[in-house]
Parts: structure tokens; C-alpha cells; sequence
């Protein structure tokens, strides 16, 4: 069965720190991944998206991950954090069939 | 603003009742999908319209139901409410709705609170 897994529910990092959100997927064909960012009292933005091709996808925002396949992850970077990064970010998978499943979440909290 | 917009912004309702959550697309757009958000269930693919008819269902519960009308908007009907059904409803739409691979655009949310 598909399943997303989000490891880390919270992580703090300082601003101007490095980031790396982790997630791991289980799916048994080639996997659409996303990444989503839910600022508090918004829907969901869409960071970035990967599908096949190049495993290192560069997003809106700074933001890029990369595609490993042997490890069955899709780990979200920034190299330098913004207070207005502070949000809550979602790992995705979407299947051939227009099913969609996403990781619980992990809030990022930034400080000054 | 993604253009996908929802109403009402937030209800409030008893347990045994029964409401109904609208979604408008984004101009064009012809796919509609709805997900629920809970504390307890995290993010939850419900169901997907494309052009007015069903083209994807997740864990949405018999108790749900949605359509999508002629002029695409859509509608998320909960019936027999439970306590367990307060959440946040999103409404997405994408253009085609013929892959996974499509970027969806999330409306604000409903909240619902069931008491």
C-alpha cells in the first residue's frame, strides 16, 4: 500500500541555518512526489514536484529536494532558512490513479 | 490566492446533522479533488471530479458524497455528522485532471466543527 512518512512531526532551525526536511515514501511504481506548505490558516502551496528526469528538483522559495530511489526518499532542502519560512510542510505521493497520499506533516519553527 | 475558492469559511453544526461545503475552481480548471484535515488523521484524499464526473475516490466515508455541476463548481455533502468528522475541508482544482502529475491548487478550507 502507498504511504508517506514524515519522520520529524517538529524541527527548529536558526535563521540563516540550513534545512532538510526528511520523507520517505512506499509505492510500488515510479512515484509522483511533492512537496506542499501550509502557512497557519491557509491551504496548501505547492513547492515543488518531481516525476522522472533529473532527481534534484528545484522549487519555488529557495527550496530543492532530491529523488533516491534506493532509499525510497524525497528529502526537502534550503540552504539558508527565513523567518518567513515558518510553516508546516507535507510530502506527497500521487498514484497513476489520481489517489494521493501525504505525510503527516512537519512544523518548522524558526528563530531569530 | 490560488483562484480556487470555498465557502462557508467556517461551520458549526450538532452530531445527526447534515451540510454542504462549495468549491469553485479556478478559472479553466476542470478537476476538482477534496480532502479532509484532522488532528487525528492528518491529510486525506476524499474524492476527485473532472468535468462533472468522478474520476478518483479515496477514503472518503459512505456517509459523503459530492458532485460537481455543469458550470464545474463542487459540492462536498456530510450527512449524519459525528464528532469525529470536525476538520478542515480543502477543495483543490488542476487544469486537466488527467494525471497525478497535474499541480493542484488549494482553496483556503473549510473548518467544520461538529459539537
Amino acid at each position: 500500500a502507498q504511504s508517506v512518512t514524515q519522520p520529524d512531526i517538529h524541527i527548529t532551525v536558526s535563521e540563516g541555518a540550513s534545512l532538510e526536511l526528511r520523507c520517505n515514501y512506499s509505492y510500488g511504481a515510479t512515484p509522483y512526489l511533492f512537496w506542499y506548505v501550509q502557512s497557519p490558516g491557509q491551504g496548501l502551496q505547492l513547492l515543488l514536484k518531481y516525476f522522472s528526469g533529473d532527481t534534484l528538483v528545484q522549487g519555488i522559495k529557495g527550496f530543492e529536494a532530491e529523488f533516491k530511489r534506493s532509499q525510497s526518499s524525497f528529502n526537502l532542502r534550503k540552504p539558508s532558512v527565513h523567518w518567513s519560512d515558518a510553516a508546516e510542510y507535507f510530502c506527497a505521493v500521487g498514484s497513476n490513479f489520481n489517489k494521493f497520499y501525504f505525510g503527516s506533516g512537519t512544523k518548522l519553527n524558526v528563530k531569530p | 490566492d490560488s483562484g480556487v475558492t470555498q465557502t462557508p469559511k467556517h461551520l458549526i453544526t450538532a452530531t445527526g446533522q447534515r451540510v454542504t461545503l462549495r468549491c469553485s475552481p479556478r478559472s479553466g480548471d476542470l478537476s476538482v479533488y477534496w480532502y479532509q484535515q484532522s488532528l487525528d488523521q492528518g491529510l486525506q484524499f476524499l474524492i476527485q471530479y473532472y468535468n462533472g464526473e468522478e474520476r478518483a475516490k479515496g477514503n472518503i466515508l459512505e456517509r459523503f458524497s459530492a458532485q460537481q455541476f455543469p458550470d464545474l463548481h463542487s459540492e462536498l455533502n456530510l450527512s449524519s455528522l459525528e464528532l469525529g468528522d470536525s476538520a478542515l475541508y480543502f477543495c483543490a482544482s488542476s487544469g486537466l485532471g488527467q494525471g497525478a502529475e497535474e499541480t493542484q491548487y488549494f482553496g483556503p478550507g473549510t473548518r467544520l466543527l461538529v459539537l
